[in-house]
């Protein structure tokens, strides 16, 4: 596709359950970004994957948050035993990579998790 | 101390008048400074990049730079109503690395009619 793409577009789960989030990024794009903004709060850095290098995990929240990208492509993020607390927009962005990357990202529409 | 500090607003401006929105960082290293504007219920989008002191113009966006002062600000010149919106402050801050933007929690603008 054109531009980057998440899913769900909305996700409603019980305390506890395990989500997973998707993210699809722009073609040709090596590096991939996972934020995460609460109502009226700004973006929280979660999680960034370069190309084939180790992920920067330093933004993760906690244990129950993971990541992983497959193939270099596409993202998933997953959050186990969920918590009132995780409820926010996922976002997904990505960029064009450690050579030509300028810290320019291009958002997806995001995942909104509700946990009730 | 915030690393991306910026006035949550609002900041209301008169249709066609200019707006000023301003942001300051903590970390002298930073080389990358970025302005989004996210509509509400929206994902940001990137209007503007800059990476070096001075100003730099597009069409009716001005994004200025002082690294002395450690502040960069966005001028919005002729606003107009479908300027309303949140404006992200996003700058690359060491130790965390040179490609992981750190966000301001945004300002938010109307512009009325």
């Amino acid at each position: 596709g054109a531009g980057v793409s998440q899913s769900p577009s909305n996700k409603v789960t019980e305390k506890g359950k395990d989500v997973e989030l998707r993210c699809d990024p722009i073609s040709g794009h090596t590096a991939l970004y996972w934020y995460r903004q609460s109502l009226g709060q700004g973006l929280e850095f979660l999680i960034y994957f370069q190309g084939n290098s180790a992920p920067d995990k330093s933004g993760l929240p906690s244990d129950r948050f993971s990541a992983e990208r497959t193939g270099g492509s596409v993202s998933t993020l997953t959050i186990q035993r969920t918590q009132q607390e995780d409820s926010a927009v996922y976002l997904c962005a990505s960029s064009l990579g450690a050579i030509t990357n300028t810290g320019e990202l291009f958002f997806g529409e995001g995942s909104r998790l509700t946990v009730l | 101390q915030k690393e991306v500090e910026q006035n949550s607003g609002p900041l209301s401006v008169p249709e066609g008048a200019i707006a000023s929105l301003n942001c300051t960082y903590s970390d002298r290293g930073s080389q990358s400074f970025f302005w989004y504007r996210q509509y509400s219920g929206k994902s940001p989008e990137l209007i503007m990049s800059i990476y070096s002191n001075g100003d730099k113009e597009d069409g009716r966006f001005t994004a200025q730079l002082n690294k002395a002062s450690q502040y960069v600000s966005l001028l919005i010149r002729d606003s107009q109503p479908s300027d309303s919106a949140t404006y992200l402050c996003a700058v690359n801050i060491s130790p965390r690395g040179s490609y992981i933007p750190t966000f301001g929690r945004g300002t938010s603008l109307i512009v009325h009619p």
